[in-house]
């Protein structure tokens, strides 16, 4: 098992472009997440995908789109980037059953926006 | 939502030496994690502990949910265990993060 895998792991952009960040999970795991790091800080959620055909909002979703493709890949989408969206992006995937409720993460995207 | 502290805020080590985390957290949670960002930023899973005592190898960890804290033990510290220790607990559909624990472990 891969587990939760993203690409790119490292990115440049310049004010105003756009770009998306690719996630997949082969865990088979229903839920899906999409995380920001940014200095000092734990984890803060951009955005959440409880199950396959839904989305919502977590903490700070300004700025971001995200699509949940199928049950394996969570996308997210920076339309138009600006500096403070500057950080480091993780994807997650929860296991939840009996017993368990717990998430795993995507070794991360370092974004840097000029 | 539910607030998480972590202390100390950083912990200094000669290695071979031992250590103890605490994470506090402000409300009753059905789930705990306890995780390692190492120096190169990749988040590695230590814990899933909602209650009581896990070991695995020289890390170890204990949860009271009861009293809402959680204690992260590693012992006989490597310089390979260097990095930021951070608990989370599940706050309604998402995982709230402590600010994290930055372990430095001298040679």
């Amino acid at each position: 098992n891969a587990g939760v895998t993203q690409t790119p792991k490292f990115q440049v952009l310049k004010t105003g472009q756009s770009m998306t960040l690719q996630c997949a999970q082969d865990m088979n795991h229903n839920s899906m997440y999409w995380y920001r790091q940014d200095p000092g800080m734990g984890l803060r959620l951009i955005y959440y995908s409880a199950s396959e055909g839904t989305t919502d909002k977590g903490e700070v979703p300004n700025g971001y789109n995200v699509s949940r493709l199928n049950k394996r890949e969570f996308s997210l989408r920076l339309e138009s980037a600006a500096p403070s969206q500057t950080s480091v992006y993780f994807c997650a995937s929860r296991r939840l059953g009996a017993g368990y409720n717990e998430q795993f993460f995507g070794p991360g995207t370092r974004l840097t926006v000029l | 939502g539910i607030q998480v502290e972590q202390s100390p805020p950083d912990l200094i080590l000669q290695e071979g030496a031992n250590s103890t985390l605490r994470c506090n957290f402000s409300d009753s949670v059905n789930n705990l994690q306890w995780f390692h960002q190492n120096p190169w930023g990749q988040l590695i899973n230590l814990f899933y502990i909602p209650s009581g005592t896990k070991q695995n190898g020289r890390l170890s960890a204990t949860t009271v949910a009861t009293e809402r804290y959680s204690l992260l033990y590693i012992s006989s510290s490597q310089t390979t265990d260097s990095g930021v220790y951070f608990c989370a607990v599940n706050d309604d559909y998402k995982l709230s993060f402590g600010a994290g624990t930055t372990v430095t472990v001298r040679a």
